[in-house]
């Protein structure tokens, strides 16, 4: 199985700041990576897919990319309505497994 | 506009069975693939199964291999995961999502969520 290793687990940060999440996959996905945005009590909304691609109605705030192993999401001018879990997610081999998440909290 | 409804979690005992359904519509759901995601409590999320748009490819994580079956009925537009022999740890969220691909197959993701349903496996 290919592994997705989400950095860092937990961050906190203030409105206005930029942040960077970084996702490492065990091996080589190319460009089969999607990130998602989960807030408690919801079904996760995705934000990324192509490791770099906008998905339609996402602020352009949202940034990603990536190819091969590494990959980061990028959030600028981070606004109160950015304070979620994200996660990224490898789609390239079975079984389809989900980054182990990092969660946004306000400083 | 695309809607995914799941329906069927509950309270169910250790060793129980339970059927979850997912209802699609504003899409022509049998050209789609589509995916069950579970959460459990406080935890993130897990892929559980995969099922092609025909019906005829079929995955599923290795922590359901054997006791789950996924399943679909595209003139009802509709997909099911059947769960027996229900263990604590089954206990989750469950969630269906469509799956979209980028391109000429480059890349695929999950672009439809249902708003889940929720599994307790407890006695």
């Amino acid at each position: 199985d290919i592994q997705m290793t989400q950095s860092p687990s937990s961050v906190s940060a203030s409105v206005g700041d930029t942040v960077t999440i970084t996702c490492r996959a065990s091996q080589d996905i190319t460009t089969w990576l999607a990130w998602y945005q989960q807030k408690p009590g919801k079904a996760p909304r995705l934000l990324i897919y192509a490791a770099s691609r906008l998905q339609s109605g996402v602020p352009s705030r949202f940034s990603g990319s990536g190819s091969g192993t590494d990959f980061t999401l990028t959030i600028s001018s981070l606004q109160p309505e950015d304070f979620a879990t994200y996660y990224c997610q490898q789609t390239n081999i079975f079984p389809q497994t989900f980054g182990g998440g990092t969660k946004m909290e306000i400083k | 506009e695309v809607q995914l409804v799941e329906s069927g979690g509950g309270l169910v005992q250790p060793g129980g069975s339970l059927r979850l359904s997912c209802a699609g519509s504003g899409f022509i759901f049998n050209s789609y693939e589509m995916n069950w995601v579970r959460q459990a409590p406080g935890k993130g999320l897990e892929w559980v199964s995969y099922i092609s748009s025909s019906g005829d490819i079929i995955y599923y994580a290795d922590s359901v291999k054997g006791r789950f079956t996924i399943s679909r009925d595209n003139p009802k537009n509709s997909l099911y995961l059947q769960m027996n022999s229900l263990r604590a740890e089954d206990t989750a969220v469950y969630f269906c999502a469509r799956v979209n691909y980028y391109g000429d197959y480059d890349s695929s993701n999950f672009d439809y969520w249902g708003q889940g349903t929720l599994v307790t496996v407890s006695s």
